[in-house]
């Protein structure tokens, strides 16, 4: 069985804040980790694929790195806005498809 | 043109009822998926079509039927459902099937089945 982690479940930042939350995988045989955006009632939108150990990714104020060896990525978040309130999903790649995490809600109070 | 559309956005369904779940994609992405996601769990791969071709069933049961008439095109045939088969099914879209590239979501079917 593959598991992947997400922690914390839920959040909830005052605007302004910077926040991060963490993706757990198995190490073994890594392929790839994808992060994704999803806002209520929209389409999950990729953020980032990221595939090398040592990985760091940015995207405007938001960012990712990747530690491959011990199976785990940060997605971090400075300065959060309200409208960076979504679920965020990573999902690891082995050998077969996309396994996803449960997600991290996030909130971003005005 | 990033977009996948998925039709229709709601569906309510008797278990005895036959419906269709459709998506499509114009990005020229040769892999297309279906995922199904009940409340606060991960989405679910259920197929995985390549090249028009199915090459990955995860095992998921037969009343749940894909189809890929096209490149562009992805339906999921449904027939006699069950209730928890209620969930949200999402459609995606890559140019790679392999999985390692990005994946391009729709915004997803709600299901309920009655």
């Amino acid at each position: 069985i593959l598991n992947v982690e997400q922690s914390p479940q839920s959040l909830h930042v005052q605007e302004g804040d910077s926040t991060n939350f963490t993706c757990s995988f198995p190490s073994s045989n890594f392929y790839a980790l994808h992060w994704y955006r999803w806002e209520t009632a929209k389409s999950p939108e990729a953020l980032f694929v990221m595939t090398l150990n040592g990985d760091e990714k940015k995207k405007g104020q938001i960012s990712a790195t990747l530690n491959t060896k011990e199976g785990y990525s940060y997605l971090y978040i400075k300065g959060s806005q309200p409208e960076d309130s979504a679920t965020y999903l990573c999902a690891f790649k082995r050998t077969r498809q996309l396994t996803f995490g449960s997600g991290t809600q996030l909130t971003v109070l005005p | 043109d990033t977009e996948v559309t998925q039709t229709p956005k709601h569906l309510v369904m008797g278990m005895t009822n036959k419906k269709s779940l459709k998506c499509e994609q114009h990005m020229g992405h040769r892999a297309m998926y279906w995922y199904k996601q009940k409340a606060k769990k991960p989405p679910e791969l259920m197929f995985v079509y390549s090249y028009e071709k199915l090459s990955i069933n995860e095992s998921v049961p037969s009343r749940f039927s894909p189809e890929c008439p096209n490149s562009s095109l992805l339906n999921l045939h449904l027939h006699a459902l069950q209730p928890e088969d209620s969930a949200l099914y999402l459609c995606a879209s890559s140019h790679d099937p392999t999985g390692g590239e990005t994946q391009y979501f729709g915004p997803g079917t709600r299901l309920l089945v009655l």
